[in-house]
């Protein structure tokens, strides 16, 4: 079945420093890969998006590129900064539709 | 253009309660869908609807638990005799067609006492 395995955390690095988050898919057909942000005690964001292979998804100053040869959407970001601590979701949605599968969510800290 | 809404965001239980979680969902948008958070864990898919059906609950339990999306109004997630293991967050997304991005209401966080 379709699924999601996520980098386990929790991460903490220091601001300005390069954040790398894994996430790899099992997947019949192609489907849609998805990054989410959750914030303390909010839901969850989109923060960003890629429907087919080879495409690039990219947000405020995040990226991920939808890798088919390798299964796999690693959410990157160069210079990570305190508002950016929160947890990261990447998620599956199948090109059948209905539900999403979401990874187990990695918990992001920046300190000063 | 309002997001998704939910309400309450928190709600407190005793066991055997009901809970009654409400969801409306973004202007357009005709599908909507609820996952499940437990703590420390990933969402959980719980169930898809589409105005007055349900279309896909595999991810519901089979007891105390039931959906609706009526014609007018918002969605309803209803929890009968709640359990301390109902503790969760409860989150509702929304959205125009089933293969177009979901977009998540804040969440009601349930708590069993």
């Amino acid at each position: 079945g379709d699924s999601v395995t996520q980098m386990e955390g929790p991460v903490t690095l220091s601001e300005e420093a390069f954040l790398t988050i894994n996430c790899t898919y099992t997947a019949t057909g192609y489907p849609s890969l998805f990054w989410y942000v959750q914030y303390p005690g909010e839901g969850l964001q989109l923060l960003l998006k890629a429907t087919k292979a080879d495409d690039k998804g990219s947000n405020k100053g995040f990226e991920a590129t939808y890798r088919k040869e390798t299964t796999s959407f690693h959410l990157e970001k160069g210079s990570v900064q305190v508002s950016d601590s929160a947890v990261y979701f990447c998620a599956l949605l199948p090109n059948t539709g209905n539900q999403f599968y979401f990874g187990t969510g990695t918990s992001l800290t920046v300190i000063p | 253009n309002a997001g998704v809404m939910q309400n309450p965001r928190h709600l407190v239980r005793r066991r055997g309660q009901e809970a009654r979680l409400r969801c409306s969902p973004m202007k357009g948008h005709s599908h909507v869908y609820w996952y499940r958070q437990l703590p420390e864990e990933g969402l959980k898919f719980m169930v898809y609807l589409q105005k007055e059906n349900i279309i896909d609950e595999s991810g519901m339990p089979k007891e105390r638990f039931s959906a609706e999306f009526p014609k007018e109004g918002p969605s309803i997630l209803r929890i009968q005799q709640v359990v301390r293991g109902d503790s969760a967050a409860y989150f509702c997304a929304s959205s125009s067609d089933p293969l177009k991005t979901q977009y998540f209401g804040p969440g009601t966080r349930l708590l069993v006492l």
